[in-house]
């Protein structure tokens, strides 16, 4: 089945550091969404890409999809502890189809 | 955030007993799911619904059966719970593109 690949599993920073996750797919992609877990919370919606080499910002946080739509990052500039979480990239392979595939996530720790 | 429940929050059960989740949403949003979340899988989807009556499998939908009698009410049944199905339970709602979570539930199969 189709899959998307999340990277990495887990990342620890410093906090004012700076962090990226990444979302990869074989094939072409519909669009993607994005979405912040916050521990012991559900999953809160971000953003969601569309356009071929999109970039969309949220104050220090910067989405990408790619060109030929087959990946996704997610860059947070300057970590700050409320930056805590696990983010999940969510692939949409074609339209129309309303299931929604998540990735495995990111977790992200910061040090203070 | 939209308005999701989940009920109940918390379940221990034992193996082989039948146990239903429910999620009750007061958006009106025509689609709704169920994803279980386990350590090292993220979230997966066990069944959608993509209307009154209207319900499709998931990923992970073996051992897992769904009723939506009314567009507010989705509820998932483990006809006979597996330890393999302690996991986190979350339902979640959409209406275009993004989807609103409840809270989950844990449910711990003993």
């Amino acid at each position: 089945g189709q899959q998307v690949m999340q990277i990495p599993q887990y990342q620890h920073v410093q906090e004012g550091e700076d962090f990226t996750t990444y979302c990869n797919s074989s094939t072409t992609l519909s669009n993607i969404q994005w979405y912040k877990q916050r521990p012991g919370g559900h999953p809160v919606f971000l953003i969601q890409l569309v356009k071929s080499g999109e970039v969309k910002k949220q104050k220090r946080l910067t989405f990408q999809f790619g060109e030929a739509k087959k990946n996704s990052s997610l860059h947070i500039t300057a970590t700050q502890t409320t930056d805590v979480g696990t983010y999940f990239c969510a692939p949409l392979w074609d339209f129309g189809n309303e299931k929604l595939t998540f990735g495995t996530g990111t977790r992200l720790t910061i040090i203070p | 955030d939209a308005g999701i429940t989940q009920s109940p929050r918390h379940k221990v059960t034992e193996t082989g007993t039948p146990v239903t989740l429910r999620c009750h949403q007061t958006e009106n949003h025509r689609y709704m799911y169920w994803y279980r979340q386990d350590p090292g899988h993220g979230l997966r989807l066990i069944h959608y619904s993509y209307g009154v009556k209207d319900t499709d499998k998931g990923e992970v939908s073996d051992g897992y059966s769904v009723s939506r009698s009314k567009t507010e009410d989705f509820l998932l049944t483990l006809e006979s719970a597996t330890s393999s199905q302690t996991s986190v339970y979350f339902c979640a709602t959409a209406d275009y593109d993004e989807q609103y979570f409840g809270p989950g539930t844990r449910l711990t199969v003993t």
